[in-house]
């Protein structure tokens, strides 16, 4: 079964600075989607990019996604103290209606 | 709040008993999900409903655990003779369940297991 996979696993920035971090995943997907989740909480979706969809942006959050390498990237812009969180991709087969986690990125901001 | 609730948002039980969890949707979701997420990973699929149709089920659902949505709105999650690699977070979201590529599901805020 196809899994998400985030690299790097963590990452400690200044408030201010962009944070990317990158997913990857194994077979054809529907959409993928990134989801947010602060310590021991539940996850809180941020964007969902179709696989027809090359970019998306919403608000200080850019994802792309290139299905010839399997892969997305989730992009924050002017980090805040607030964005302390991790940071999760998920995939989406069509048909498959099971969302496929990777384990994870912990992102660290600085104020 | 018209969000995802579930509840209890803790539980500790002994192990070798029974413990029952519940999940309200989105009120106009007819798709609901269950995950379980331990400590360091991401959530891993269990189980979905198509309003009360159970549709799929993941391996990691052994017979111990059993769900339900009876009249198509809550769910409840039931795990029996409860064992230790059983502690976690779980974790139900719902979706509108739209035809088409179009999937986003919204989660509650979990309840985390611990069986001692």
């Amino acid at each position: 079964s196809q899994q998400g996979e985030e690299d790097p696993q963590a990452l400690s920035i200044q408030e201010g600075e962009n944070a990317t971090m990158n997913c990857s995943y194994k077979t054809s997907i529907n959409n993928l989607q990134w989801y947010r989740q602060n310590s021991g909480r539940g996850l809180v979706h941020l964007i969902l990019i179709r696989s027809n969809e090359r970019e998306k942006h919403s608000g200080r959050l850019r994802v792309t996604l290139d299905t010839s390498k399997k892969s997305s990237s989730l992009l924050i812009t002017a980090s805040r103290a607030a964005d302390t969180a991790s940071y999760f991709c998920a995939t989406d087969a069509w048909g498959n209606n099971r969302l496929a986690f990777g384990k994870g990125n912990q992102v660290v901001v600085i104020p | 709040d018209t969000g995802v609730s579930q509840d209890p948002r803790h539980k500790i039980t002994k192990r070798g008993q029974n413990v029952t969890f519940r999940c309200d949707p989105i009120s106009e979701h007819n798709r609901l999900y269950w995950y379980r997420q331990t400590l360091g990973q991401g959530p891993e699929f269990l189980t979905y409903f198509q309003n009360e149709a159970q549709l799929e089920k993941s391996r990691l659902l052994s017979d111990r655990f059993s769900a339900e949505r009876p009249k198509g709105s809550f769910s409840t999650l039931e795990i029996q003779r409860t064992e230790q690699g059983d502690s976690a977070m779980y974790l139900c979201a719902s979706s509108l369940g739209v035809a088409g590529p179009y999937n986003e599901q919204f989660f509650g805020p979990g309840t985390r297991l611990t069986v001692l």
